[in-house]
């Protein structure tokens, strides 16, 4: 398997633009999250989807963060519209059914500027 | 979940062991101590876990206290490789497999 997908690597953008970040999860997997990582704040949870299904979306910091799953090999994290504070490198990562182990494998991550 | 302390930096000489501390005074029962590092750049990455017996695999070894308020991770020969932040996180399985990452600790091997 190639590991949790993520795409773009790199995005800069403008303010006010919409930004959309994907990613594939491991194949088999029924947990895929999303976290944003910063120097401030460290590396935080933003959403997680169990089946597809939202979980927990506690952590998205506002409405202008939306997160979809339309099928188990895909979800995006989409910023509208984005803001100098939403840079920030974004980690997908994702994980079988809960078992002791419980290991999550993560994606390279998305480094997203906002100027 | 509950909440872990560890030292913000240490460093050790590479070829050393490296024994990094985690103060989790408040831990349950049911839940376990987990280990991920994040190598510069990287997403983090899984290490080792355990509930209160001492556990080893071929990334390191994790020794838990017997009242398990606190626990140490030992790379028993540290490479330059090993240089990372890494992360002490206790939770409870099948609770929604959320982690919560604290700061860390940065380690850095030395030459």
């Amino acid at each position: 398997d190639a590991g949790v997908i993520q795409s773009p690597r790199h995005e800069v953008t403008e303010m006010g633009q919409e930004v959309t970040l994907r990613c594939k999860p491991i194949s088999g997997h029924d947990y895929l999250f999303w976290y944003r990582q910063t120097m401030m704040r460290g590396l935080e949870l933003l959403i997680y989807f169990n089946n597809n299904v939202p979980i927990d979306d506690s952590g998205m910091p506002e409405d202008r963060f939306s997160a979809k799953m339309p099928n188990a090999s895909f979800s995006t994290l989409k910023i509208q519209p984005s803001e100098p504070r939403d840079s920030a490198v974004y980690f997908c990562a994702s994980s079988q059914a809960p078992s002791t182990v419980d290991e999550q494998f993560f994606g390279p991550g998305t480094r997203l500027t906002v100027l | 979940d509950a909440k872990t302390t560890q030292p913000p930096s240490m460093d050790c000489a590479e070829g050393r062991a490296a024994n990094l501390p985690c103060n989790h005074s408040t831990i349950s029962g049911n839940e376990y101590v987990y280990w991920y590092r994040q190598i510069h750049s990287q997403g983090p990455q899984y290490i080792i876990h355990g509930l209160k017996n001492n556990e080893t695999n071929e990334m390191a070894s994790l020794i838990i206290t017997e009242d398990r308020k606190s626990s140490t991770l030992i790379l028993p020969h540290a490479t330059l490789r090993d240089t990372a932040v890494y992360y002490c996180i206790v939770r409870a399985p099948n609770t929604g497999n959320q982690f919560y990452f604290g700061t860390g600790t940065s380690l850095t091997v030395i030459p």
